[in-house]
């Protein structure tokens, strides 16, 4: 069963717009990832962040981390087209090794 | 550096037939995961190698298994096809495959059972 849900399951925009994804999840963790996915292609790994963080940026992404709510949001600045992808949240935790639980996933669609 | 590479990219099988999907991990990675993506289920984890060891399994029937040899490389196996196991199958190679580490994902292998 998956960990948690995101939220919106479906978003479409236009480039140029900021893009605002969210994800839930269920138990404690000691990371969460972000991976994008174009197509039913592999999984393109975007950022980490631990436990112990709050936010974190790399390029147009930033991630905050509010473990008191169990939940993560991405936003993606000043969308372009090549945007467009399924976004995924994945969490790790305890022992599991080579463990990844995924949310559902967001599809963010955006339009030139 | 060459990425996670999964062969074949596509398959098509018949029910109660056996398949077996491979996958080379980044070089020096030891550590390789595969997951089942499907619309309903999403992404599921199957199971964890390291070191040609089985460390971590998912909630999969037995007819679906794996190995790893010596040079990390790894394979997955999935015994007497049904309908449902029609899905997009990935791997993901890691240094060790521990918390905090990044998985690299491969391009996946699309199997259509009919």
């Amino acid at each position: 069963s998956q960990q948690g849900e995101e939220d919106p399951q479906a978003l479409s925009i236009q480039e140029g717009e900021n893009a605002t994804m969210n994800c839930s999840y269920k138990t404690s963790i000691n990371n969460l990832q972000w991976y994008r996915q174009n197509s039913g292609r592999g999984l393109v790994h975007l950022i980490l962040i631990r436990s112990n963080e709050r936010e974190k940026h790399s390029g147009r992404l930033r991630v905050t981390l509010d473990t008191s709510k169990k939940s993560s949001s991405l936003l993606i600045t000043a969308s372009r087209a090549a945007d467009t992808a399924s976004y995924f949240c994945a969490t790790a935790r305890g022992t599991s090794y080579g463990k990844l639980t995924f949310g559902q996933g967001t599809i963010l669609t955006v339009h030139p | 550096k060459a990425g996670v590479t999964q062969t074949p990219r596509y398959l098509i099988k018949t029910r109660g037939q056996q398949v077996t999907l491979s996958c080379s991990p980044i070089s020096g990675h030891r550590s390789v995961s595969w997951y089942q993506q499907t619309p309903g289920q999403g992404l599921q984890f199957l199971f964890e190698y390291f070191s040609e060891t089985q460390r971590n399994k998912g909630n999969f029937p037995g007819r679906f298994s794996g190995r790893q040899f010596s040079n990390s490389r790894s394979e997955m196996n999935v015994s007497t096809l049904e309908l449902g196991d029609s899905a997009l199958y990935l791997c993901a190679s890691s240094s060790a495959g521990t918390l905090g580490e990044v998985a690299f994902f491969g391009q996946g292998t699309r199997l259509t059972v009919v």
